[in-house]
């Protein structure tokens, strides 16, 4: 079965800071990775996925197969960027069932 | 346009009651499920639906039912609601296999 571990439950940076959320991974197969966001009263909602290989509000991130990791980063921190981040896996051939990861919640500081 | 929509947002049950929680979405979305949110826990896929008139059953099944009657609807259901399935749930639906779209979420409380 497959494991999505975000490792951090909070993170606080300083607007203008680096951001990287962690994510890794346990599939024996290809998946399909994603990450959701969750802002302030608002619906949990897609930010990305590693398919597109878009930057989306600055973010990126990069599915490294060798590490098994899709780790979210952006070079400089917004106040607007708080919320809650999840990390979710789709399996090859699993229809859509998503397995998330615990979330990562991301405070941005002034 | 609304999305996805669940009702009832709240609610309070005592152990023993039964509930349904009714999910409803406007996008023709051939793909519904229901997830269960707890702290530290993540989402976790209860049941879903890749068409009208299917179900299946996701990672945490066990004291939940389900009904896809129709494609726009998608119903939880409580038989005998316990403590432990105190939490908040979301619905949510997608076109196919992609983009997740959640409602906003119900609060259930089981005291």
């Amino acid at each position: 079965a497959q494991r999505v571990t975000q490792p951090e439950k909070l993170l606080s940076v300083f607007k203008g800071a680096p951001v990287e959320l962690k994510c890794n991974y346990s599939y024996s197969g290809s998946p399909e990775l994603f990450w959701y966001v969750q802002y302030s009263r608002q619906r949990l909602q897609l930010l990305l996925r590693h398919i597109s290989r878009e930057s989306i509000k600055g973010f990126t991130a990069d599915l490294n197969k060798g590490e098994t990791s899709f780790h979210l980063k952006k070079p400089f921190a917004q106040e607007e960027d708080s919320a809650m981040y999840y990390c979710a896996l789709q399996p090859t051939g699993g229809g859509n069932k998503l397995t998330f990861g615990t979330g990562t919640q991301l405070k941005v500081e002034l | 346009n609304a999305g996805v929509t669940q009702t009832p947002k709240f609610r309070v049950l005592k152990t023993g009651q039964s509930m349904t929680l009714l999910c409803a979405q406007d996008m023709n979305h051939e793909y519904m499920y229901w997830y269960r949110q707890d702290p530290g826990m993540g989402l976790r896929l209860i049941h879903y639906s890749v068409g009208e008139g299917t179900t299946a059953k996701g990672e945490v099944p066990d004291g939940y039912n389900v009904s896809r009657l129709k494609k726009q609807n998608f119903l939880l259901g409580l038989e005998s609601a316990a403590p432990s399935q105190t939490s908040v749930y979301f619905c949510a639906s997608s076109y196919g296999v992609g983009e997740l779209f959640f409602g906003e979420g119900s609060r259930l409380t089981v005291l």
